[in-house]
């Protein structure tokens, strides 16, 4: 079972921050928080992973709260490629992923 | 480059036909994973395995079958028992998995429909 939520839409404007929300009040210290996006008709593509401290990469940054309990996806420059559903989760024992039904993020030109 | 091959990109199968999707990696991961998406739907575990020769049942395995004989592979059978079978299957690898800090990598998907 999944052990985040996630709103299941939202829009952004095209060049603006996309800052997407994850709740996961139930994680446990050693638990990471992973982040992929799906385009349509494709296999979700990874984007990034973090513990406790803020992560970058070359496609969007982490920011997790220090109680661990909720986090944050930023893409910093929105563009129409990034609409994409957006999965926030926490792996099980074991690392086993679940996928819910995720964000449903919209970029409007 | 290193990733994940999954093939064909669209099978059509019979009814009472045994299908078999093919799955791929050179990412020299020890694991291998199956996943069923139906629309609109996330993504659900059909098997995994952690190592060659060895797999177990995930959240859906009734009327699949796997097996594993080499790191590189991880064919999946939907068989003629899987009264359902319309979905798009999805295989992903990672490193070892008991590590709780392995990411997953995905193919782009195998969408099997029925005639």
């Amino acid at each position: 079972d999944a052990k985040t939520t996630q709103p299941p839409s939202m829009d952004c404007a095209e060049g603006r921050a996309a800052n997407l929300p994850c709740n996961h009040s139930t994680i446990s210290g050693n638990e990471y928080v992973y982040w992929y996006r799906q385009i349509h008709s494709q296999g979700p593509q990874y984007i990034i992973h973090g513990l406790k401290n803020n992560e970058t990469n070359e496609m969007a940054s982490l920011i997790i709260t220090e109680d661990r309990k909720s986090s944050t996806l930023i893409l910093p420059h929105a563009t129409l490629r990034d609409t994409a559903v957006y999965y926030c989760i926490v792996p099980n024992t074991g690392n086993q992923f679940y996928f819910g039904t995720g964000t449903s993020l919209t970029v409007i030109p | 480059d290193g990733g994940i091959t999954q093939s064909p990109k669209y099978l059509f199968r019979k009814e009472g036909q045994n299908v078999t999707l093919s799955c791929e990696q050179n990412l020299n991961h020890d694991a291998m994973y199956w996943y069923r998406q139906d629309p609109g739907q996330g993504l659900r575990l059909i098997y995994y395995s952690q190592i060659v020769n060895d797999f177990q049942k995930g959240d859906i395995a009734e009327g699949y079958s796997v097996s594993r004989e080499k790191k590189e592979s991880f064919p999946l059978t939907v068989t003629s028992a899987q009264k359902n079978p319309t979905a798009f299957y999805l295989c992903a690898s990672s490193k070892v998995r008991i590590l709780s800090n392995q990411p997953q990598h995905f193919g782009d998907g195998t969408r099997l429909s029925i005639l």
